[in-house]
């Protein structure tokens, strides 16, 4: 299988806080992790290519100071959002390349995080 | 750049009833195209996917063809059940880098 767990599903963290979201592969390892993010009504949008033991690549107009990855090794991830400001409630998502599942996916999708700031 | 454009929902059908999801992309080169989808509390898993023009992808009774001269990859299936309910997210992806462009995503109900 493979199975990528992200933690925790949900938190409520209030303005100034820092949270971090782990995701992990379970039964793999995986090199590249990717980190979304999805607003409602909206597509879920790429914020950062994590590679293990190298510095995350941020896609355009996302801050890398305010949104840190951690890839520290073959099956965690880390994205740590510091800071935080109700502007950043969202929905984030981390993926995994890897692994051999049953639906011969090349990416594997952890459960969500569900991020409110107050 | 690529992109994906996808119908917007939410979609609410009666058990049985024949479902299609639009679909659209734009993209510089050849991409492989995805449907995914995100069951309650679940993260996202993949339905189907075809990889070159005129492919059919298909699985559950899904089906979606890869029309690169419409650009488009919609996704139908017959007779929709109720657990079928989820959120359907089309993507495509060019490279073997993995990067993906996702749709909205569309979500469905299916009420018996």
């Amino acid at each position: 299988g493979a199975v990528v767990s992200q933690h925790p599903s949900w938190v409520i963290c209030k303005s100034g806080t820092s949270v971090k979201i782990e995701c992990r592969s379970l039964d793999f390892q995986a090199t590249t992790m990717f980190w979304y993010r999805q607003f409602p009504k909206q597509s879920l949008m790429l914020m950062a290519t994590s590679n293990e033991g190298s510095k995350a690549t941020y896609e355009q107009g996302v801050e890398k100071d305010k949104f840190l990855i951690n890839h520290a090794s073959l099956t965690l991830s880390t994205l740590t959002v510091t800071s935080a400001h109700p502007e950043d409630s969202s929905f984030y998502i981390c993926s995994a390349a890897g692994g051999t599942g049953n639906d011969n996916s090349p990416l594997h999708f952890g459960n969500g995080t569900r991020l409110t700031v107050t | 750049g690529d992109s994906v454009t996808q119908m917007e929902g939410p979609v609410t059908l009666s058990e049985e009833a024949f479902l299609t999801i639009n679909c659209t992309y734009t993209a510089t080169g050849y991409p492989s195209l995805f449907w995914y989808v995100q069951y309650p509390g679940e993260g996202l898993q993949l339905l189907l996917k075809a990889t070159k023009a005129d492919d059919k992808g298909s699985n559950k009774g899904f089906e979606a063809t890869y029309r690169k001269e419409t650009t488009s990859f919609h996704l139908e299936k017959g007779s929709v059940q109720v657990s079928d309910s989820a959120v359907y997210f089309c993507a495509l992806s060019e490279d073997t880098g993995n990067q993906f462009y996702f749709g909205t995503g569309t979500s469905l109900t299916v009420i018996p």
